[in-house]
């Protein structure tokens, strides 16, 4: 079966911008959910989509948002674009709880200039 | 505050002996710990889990354990390989916190051959 397909895979954006990145989940899975890495803090959770409603969101501030489709895709939007956003935004899927069942995409690099 | 944190940064063990990765965690509403493996431009795989219920889980050449009392877990690798090398995260989830993972910094392995 296809995998988590993330786009773009690469970005680049000025500061002051705002973005907007793609993730089609796993057929089936219900639940998205978005990471954050960057090398000084590790993976942080952003948010995850259930069923089209936010049911969980980390400490981010207003700027990322996101939202689900009733197809279960998911985007999430980063306006007013930082240098400090620079990362790469990994998404996951599962049609379980608990996280066990985590498939990731490879992920979209932004890089904020 | 890093409720999850892996003091080693990287590892270096030489093919066909033991790799352990260690991961410490603070927060008691952990109830589930998993292992991702990752290799560089590629999304985290998941690698074994363990629930709080358990103090080891077994799965090929990985072994999980968890050390409920001290907050500590650990993954052995045995026998190493050369494809094992990668950047290893440790996760946790608690109960009632839908998919959300809480994620180490992770520990770069290197197998030599």
């Amino acid at each position: 079966k296809a995998g988590v397909t993330q786009t773009p895979r690469y970005l680049i954006k000025t500061r002051g911008q705002q973005v907007t990145l793609s993730c089609s989940p796993i057929s089936g899975h219900r639940s998205v959910s978005w990471y954050q890495q960057t090398p000084g803090q590790g993976l942080q959770f952003l948010f995850e989509y259930f069923s089209e409603t936010q049911r969980n969101k980390g400490n981010f501030p207003g700027r990322f948002s996101g939202r689900q489709f009733s197809n279960s895709r998911s985007e999430m939007n980063v306006s007013t674009l930082e240098l400090g956003d620079s990362a790469l935004y990994l998404c996951a899927s599962t049609d379980l709880t608990g996280g066990s069942g985590y498939t990731f995409g490879s992920g979209t690099r932004l890089t904020v200039v | 505050d890093q409720q999850v944190k892996q003091n080693s940064p990287s590892l270096s063990v030489q093919e066909g002996r033991i790799s352990i990765l260690n991961c410490d965690y603070t927060n008691s509403m952990f109830d589930y710990f998993l292992w991702y493996k990752k290799y560089p431009a590629e999304g985290p795989t998941f690698l074994i889990s363990i629930s709080s219920i358990k103090d080891k889980n077994e799965d090929g050449r990985f072994t999980v354990f968890l050390n409920k009392s001290a907050k500590h877990l650990s993954l052995h690798i045995v026998p190493s390989q050369p494809g094992d090398s990668a950047v290893y995260f440790c996760a946790a989830s608690a109960k009632n916190a839908g998919n959300m993972l809480t994620f180490g910094g992770g520990t770069r392995l290197m197998v030599k051959p």
